[in-house]
């Protein structure tokens, strides 16, 4: 399997501002994640969103996914300093089993 | 969701030695799966653990480098055998709850002198 790619891979922003990442992967899937990890600990499960879905929201997050182009974006909305963090898409790769195959990342740096 | 923990949080390891890391599940799954994350890198599958089965490992994993046990539907262990200066990363179990949903541990931070 061969990981998506993410980009950016950093992204620098102020309070209060909309942050936007972008997620690419190569194979067809039933599913995409995305996750959340805080300077390399666990990871944060934060939506997820199926191959038949086009769009999706969770609190100030906002999610596509266009198949025909195999991408996904993830939008914040009104960052916080708490968003500041890692940000990967994972996907299936539409095997069935639920093994995961990341994004390459984006780190994210909200200032106050 | 579920409490997933791991132990030790960290470690720091002299290299021709192995360190086994446990990961425990406050309910019973069917599923556990093992990552590793290098340093600034993203998240790699080692294997998948199924209770009662042996684990099945991905391509560039072997079982002689990571044994896996799975002794029961709440608990897993992963051993990094022989460890040199590359196997230093962060070791994450996952488990599947919600459908199609994973869930990970807080990761375990191995350092390898």
């Amino acid at each position: 399997s061969q990981q998506g790619e993410e980009d950016p891979q950093a992204l620098s922003i102020q309070e209060g501002e909309n942050a936007t990442m972008n997620c690419s992967y190569k194979t067809s899937i039933n599913n995409l994640q995305w996750y959340r990890q805080n300077s390399g600990r666990g990871l944060v499960h934060l939506i997820l969103i199926r191959s038949n879905e086009r769009e999706k929201h969770s609190g100030r997050l906002r999610v596509t996914l266009d198949t025909s182009k195999k991408s996904s974006s993830l939008l914040i909305t009104a960052s916080r300093a708490a968003d500041t963090a890692s940000y990967f898409c994972a996907t299936d790769e539409g095997t069935g089993f639920q093994k995961l195959v990341f994004g390459t990342g984006t780190r994210l740096l909200v200032s106050p | 969701s579920a409490v997933i923990s791991q132990k030790p949080s960290r470690d720091i390891c002299q290299r021709g030695t192995s360190l086994t890391i446990q990961c425990q599940v406050d309910s019973q799954v069917t599923m556990m799966f093992w990552y590793r994350q290098q340093p600034g890198q993203s998240l790699t599958l080692i294997a998948t653990a199924n209770q009662g089965s042996e684990a099945t490992y991905e391509s560039g994993f072997v079982i002689d480098k990571f044994p896996i046990s799975r002794p029961n539907l709440t608990f897993s262990t992963l051993t990094v055998s022989n460890m040199s200066p590359e196997d230093s990363s962060i070791y994450l179990c996952s488990v599947e709850l919600a459908r199609e949903t994973q869930y990970f541990g807080p990761g375990t931070r191995l350092l390898v002198l």
